[in-house]
């Protein structure tokens, strides 16, 4: 059984920062695309972007400035990166494998990791 | 990008009954839809995809339908673990984009 666990600062400044790790375990990181997605307090969900196992990447527009996704093949996770944060981008965040064709839908999520943006 | 609106926005529903929410897309996205379940607190769920498809484990009282812009969920008799806020996703195209979310509360 896949499960994801997302890992990082509960609390990050303004015009910092926001850095996350999504750890996979029950299975590889190989051959599936892996995604950050994110829920502001009472919304609903809007997806971040994905890394393909390959390196290669997918951002959505709206952050494509402020986004980097990574992965370390070998630690079996992947990362983000959010900069300049305000309070805009307080939310829970949420990793998720993408599946069939290019990671069209989200079948194993993490349990999520609430990050507030505050001084 | 492709907008996704859900109606309702919420329903109140008792045990039992059959529910039913709705999907619609900007634009055409043939079968590339998505719904999943939300319970406060929790990850969401994938149940169905390719509009139609149930994905394993599901039970069978959910069901998909539709294609080219409009979409629905049924949840032909509802149960108590069934109340959830549900959602829809398109996969046609980037970035993927969900509905805004229909919430199925106790009547």
């Amino acid at each position: 059984q896949v499960q994801l666990q997302e890992s990082g600062p509960g609390l990050v400044k303004p015009s910092e920062t926001l850095s996350l790790t999504c750890t996979v375990s029950g299975g590889s990181i190989s051959g599936h695309y892996w995604n950050w997605i994110w829920q502001p307090p009472g919304k609903g969900l809007e997806w971040i972007g994905y890394i393909h196992y390959s390196g290669s990447t997918n951002y959505n527009p709206s952050l494509k400035s402020r986004v980097t996704i990574s992965v370390d093949a070998s630690k079996n996770h992947f990362s983000l990166t959010l900069s300049s944060v305000t309070a805009a981008d307080t939310a829970v965040y949420y990793c998720a494998r993408g599946w069939a064709g290019a990671g069209d839908y989200f079948d194993y999520w993490g349990q999520g990791i609430p990050v507030t943006v505050s001084s | 990008d492709i907008q996704m609106t859900q109606s309702p926005s919420s329903v109140s529903a008792s045990v039992g009954d059959r529910v039913t929410i709705t999907c619609r897309a900007s634009q055409g996205i043939s079968s590339w839809l998505a719904w999943y379940q939300q319970k406060p607190g929790k990850a969401p769920k994938l149940l169905i995809y390719g509009a139609y498809r149930l994905q394993s484990g599901v039970p069978s009282r959910f069901s998909g339908s539709g294609s080219g812009t409009d979409f629905t969920l049924t949840i032909s008799s509802l149960q108590p673990e069934d109340f959830a806020t549900y959602y829809c996703q398109q996969a046609n195209s980037f970035p993927r984009t969900f509905g805004q979310g229909t919430k199925v509360d106790i009547k």
